[in-house]
């Protein structure tokens, strides 16, 4: 059974950071095509992709957003870590980590997803 | 701004068949076979439907089907249910550094 669970900070000021981690089981990040990424969605909004990681620690990010984001990985803590510098109020989001999969570099999508966590930065 | 365009809302009774449309570039949905469509009820983590174009997930009801055209892939919902009230969000695998889109989500009422 796959599972993906977010954890960190719910309540953050502008200019801060942010650091997410995502602990997963059922998979391992050092199999060949796949990844873990980090999806977040504001209230009543769409779907934001950010950030993914793949089995060889190759990275890729978000070109809106990729001078505050970095991605890590622990593979034998079975976990990945996402850091979001200079928080601002648009950040406010659920973000969401999920397991990226695919032939290769080529992302089929994400088939296992994290319940989600409310990050929140007040204006 | 999402780079994926989908209608903001669609709607059909019980029994009949919708369909939405995500439209991008040659650079995305044009250019590759790798779209998904992501099911999301309120307040749930979005649920894998489609990947890859048309495949189904196990477990995935076989109402649900999914194809391309161009620049345009479709998700078609057939014999619609209650339960299918939700939001609906297509993706794509893109080229060079923008890598993933999302679509902007289409709200499917079922009337």
């Amino acid at each position: 059974q796959i599972t993906l669970k977010e954890s960190g900070p719910t309540l953050l000021k502008p200019t801060q950071t942010l650091t997410l981690t995502c602990t997963f089981s059922g998979f391992s990040l050092s199999t060949s095509g796949v990844g873990v990424g980090w999806i977040r969605q504001p209230p009543g909004q769409a779907l934001e992709w950010l950030a993914l990681i793949y089995w060889n620690d190759d990275k890729r990010y978000s070109p809106s957003l990729k001078t505050r984001l970095t991605i890590t990985k622990d593979t034998s803590k079975n976990q990945v870590v996402l850091i979001m510098t200079n928080l601002d109020p648009v950040d406010t989001a659920t973000y969401f980590c999920a397991r990226g999969f695919g032939s290769g570099y080529y992302l089929s999508g994400f088939n296992y997803w994290g319940q989600g966590t409310l990050v929140t930065v007040p204006s | 701004q999402s780079a994926l365009t989908q209608p903001a809302s669609v709607a059909g009774s019980p029994g009949q068949s919708i369909t939405i449309s995500c439209t991008g570039s040659s650079s995305d949905v044009g250019g590759y076979d790798f779209v998904s469509w992501y099911q999301q009820h309120p307040d749930i983590a979005p649920k894998l439907i489609i990947y890859d174009v048309r495949e189904r997930p196990s477990g995935v009801s076989n109402r649900f089907s999914g194809s391309k055209s161009g620049n345009t892939a479709s998700l078609t919902i057939s014999g619609l249910q209650a339960e299918d009230e939700a939001y609906y969000y297509c993706y794509s695998y893109a080229r060079s550094s923008t890598f993933v889109v999302f679509g902007g989500g289409t709200k499917l009422t079922v009337l």
